[in-house]
């Protein structure tokens, strides 16, 4: 089965940028999608289709996949990202089969 | 507005049967997947399958085919996830989310959980 694997800890300071991967074969071949998750709390979509973004969300958030990695990048880190993240590919289209990865939790210190 | 609004949470024993439902209102139910989503305590999110209320086309991932139930009521908008015999190890949030309708490859919008709580 195809597996995405995330680092389980990011630590950032307010201000600077935060990086988060997401490893998986050929993943640059699968359109990424990621969420936000904040404890108690649903996650949400925060970048899609790679690095496009829904409407209300900061362009602070982006990505981009390439290879074997998947990468969210936060700019100017705030207070309030600090949550749960998690990536998301469509594993199988024929079998509507989908992977999420391992979670990576950020601190902002 | 477009929302998923779930029902509350459970305590069950085990070996009991439990439907939750997922309320769907703002856009067209029928047209876009539904997608259930579990998330043990302190662990990450697993996608357990999805259902197409159009015509009721259901995939279920491997590690809950056979497990649990997915079915949908087009008249009310609502989408239900069932078990007939729980386990306490099926303790857990369980989201639904709608797919986006393009692709069916994200997940736009998703509901506030129903906590399911199984205890002898």
């Amino acid at each position: 089965s195809y597996v995405l694997t995330q680092p389980p800890s990011v630590s950032v300071a307010p201000g600077q940028t935060a990086r988060i991967t997401c490893g998986g074969d050929n993943i640059g071949r699968k359109a990424v999608h990621w969420y936000q998750q904040k404890p108690g709390q649903a996650p949400v979509l925060v970048v899609y289709d790679d690095s496009d973004r829904p409407s209300g969300i900061p362009e602070r958030f982006s990505g981009s996949n390439s290879g074997n990695t998947a990468t969210l990048t936060i700019s100017r880190v705030e207070a309030g990202d600090e949550a749960d993240y998690y990536c998301q590919v469509l594993n199988s289209t024929s079998d509507h089969r989908y992977v999420f990865g391992t979670g990576t939790k950020v601190s902002v210190l | 507005e477009v929302q998923l609004v779930q029902s509350g949470a459970e305590v069950k024993k085990p070996g009991e049967s439990l439907k939750i439902s997922c309320k769907a209102s703002g856009y067209s139910f029928t047209s876009h997947w539904i997608g259930w989503v579990r998330q043990m305590p302190g662990k990450g999110l697993e996608w357990m399958g999805s259902i197409y209320p159009g015509d009721s086309d259901t995939r279920y991932s491997p590690s809950f085919q056979g497990q649990v139930t997915f079915s949908t009521d087009k008249s009310i908008s609502t989408a239900y996830l069932q078990w007939s015999s729980l386990k306490a190890s099926d303790t857990a949030i369980y989201y639904c989310a709608k797919f986006d309708y393009l692709h069916a490859s994200y997940m736009d919008v998703w509901g506030k959980g129903t906590t399911v709580t199984v205890s002898s």
